[in-house]
């Protein structure tokens, strides 16, 4: 069955560069979060599209911003990146009904040196 | 607040006990709860979920209790096998002003001991 995909798996930026994450969730799934986690963390929330609508927006920083595309493909931009934003960031989609599991991408992860 | 939390970070078992993961949630308007599997360098994994008005719900070689009255939620694992070596997580979902949102605990390390 076919999976959220996320890319890159693997990504290197420096200091206040710019990234753009993608994801392509389940098809026919129209509602697709984003979830940061640093090490021996947990997935914490920063945003999640309803049919190309922000449904709810979690501890998202302002220097990141995301959209959802007609596709219903979604990018994270993130800009002027710090040394914290170093962290795996998965995507997951879900059909958009209440009480359905998320399914989660296997991440991207980031790394800002 | 808005929280999930797991009572034990760690937890080992020998090869072919079972396991028991906790997990206590915070929101009683919470209505739907989700165990998640996590291995090295891949994203949660679904393993079994359970609406509020279930109190158990069993799966392959899983059981997910519901404890409503004191928000506790527990995964139980059938003879643990070296493959459920893994980090778990709880998720619970709860409605924020209209929309739903997906709220994890903090993680609960499973080791199988050979």
């Amino acid at each position: 069955a076919a999976g959220v995909i996320q890319s890159p798996r693997h990504l290197i930026k420096e200091k206040r560069e710019t990234a753009t994450l993608k994801c392509y969730p389940i098809p026919r799934h129209d509602t697709v979060y984003w979830y940061q986690q640093g090490p021996g963390q947990d997935p914490q929330f920063l945003i999640s599209f309803y049919e190309k609508m922000q449904s709810d927006k979690g501890s998202i920083p302002d220097r990141f911003s995301a959209q959802q595309f007609s596709d219903y493909h979604s990018e994270l931009n993130m800009s002027s990146l710090e040394l914290g934003d170093s962290a795996l960031y998965f995507c997951a989609s879900s059909p958009g009904q209440h009480n359905s599991p998320l399914h989660f991408g296997n991440g991207t992860r980031l790394t800002v040196t | 607040g808005e929280s999930v939390g797991l009572h034990l970070p760690t937890l080992s078992v020998q090869e072919g006990d079972n396991s028991i993961i906790n997990c206590a949630y915070s929101n009683s308007a919470s209505d739907y709860f989700i165990w998640y599997k996590q291995e090295s360098g891949k994203g949660p994994q679904f393993i079994i979920d359970i609406r509020s008005n279930m109190d158990k719900r069993q799966g392959q070689r899983v059981t997910v209790l519901l404890n409503k009255t004191v928000k506790h939620l527990s995964l139980q694992i059938a003879a643990t096998q070296p493959g459920d070596s893994a980090v778990y997580f709880c998720a619970e979902n709860m409605d924020t002003s209209g929309t739903y949102k997906y709220i994890f605990g903090t993680g609960t390390r499973l080791k199988v001991l050979a």
